[in-house]
């Protein structure tokens, strides 16, 4: 198995404009997870989908971040518009979580995102 | 603030020689976790203990669990220069949907 996918790996992008980061999770993995990482606030979770539905998105900052799962092979988080705070790195994760609690992560290699 | 705070925050060591960081949390929980991130990469899973246990060992590394005092160890034994790496707790909390909450990290360099 590939393991989780992120696309794009960097990302350098002018304030204002919109910004899609892109995730594949590892197949049969029924849970996925998006993560952002700042040296200032650490790892937060952003929002999280079981079978392709949002449960609970909580941490997404504003509404100008939105985040989909249309199905189980491939999840976006969206920017609109961008700005220089939200430069970061975007890490998604996946698991599938027999038993009801969460097991192993897999993490992806991450989207640096800079907002220039 | 965050469920999990590791301490210390940043640990120098010479190779050969143990590395042991702590991670405390707040609220009742599942798991714990210890994950571990090289630079510019992604997190890797390395244990997973469960709240019913006290002990786990997985090769070099070798995690406790207090769930009286609400903490957690991860010692390192005999590193190497390859461990130089960020290590983070992550609690599992049921109140909270089962999703994992992660602590600051701690940053260990092993000098060779």
């Amino acid at each position: 198995d590939a393991g989780v996918i992120q696309s794009p790996r960097h990302e350098v992008t002018e304030m204002g404009q919109e910004v899609t980061l892109r995730c594949k999770p590892i197949s049969g993995h029924d849970y996925l997870f998006w993560y952002r990482q700042t040296m200032m606030r650490g790892l937060e979770l952003l929002i999280y989908f079981n079978n392709n539905v949002p449960i609970d998105d909580s941490g997404m900052p504003e509404d100008r971040f939105s985040a989909k799962m249309p199905n189980a092979s491939f999840s976006t988080l969206k920017i609109q518009p961008s700005e220089p705070r939200d430069s970061a790195v975007y890490f998604c994760a996946s698991v599938t979580q027999a038993g009801g609690n969460t097991g192993e992560l897999f993490f992806g290699e991450g989207s640096r995102l800079t907002v220039l | 603030s965050q469920q999990g705070e590791e301490d210390p925050q940043a640990l120098s060591i010479q190779e050969g020689e143990n590395a042991t960081m702590n991670c405390s949390y707040k609220t009742s929980i599942n798991n714990l976790q210890w994950y571990r991130q090289n630079s510019g990469r992604g997190l890797v899973h390395l244990i997973l203990i469960r709240s019913n246990e006290r002990e786990k060992h997985s090769g070099r590394l070798r995690v406790t669990l207090d769930t009286s005092k609400k903490s957690s160890s991860l010692l390192i034994t005999a590193s190497r220069a390859a461990d130089t790496a960020s290590y983070f707790c992550a609690t599992s909390i049921k109140a909270a949907g089962n999703k994992l909450t992660f602590g600051g990290g701690t940053r260990v360099l092993v000098k060779p």
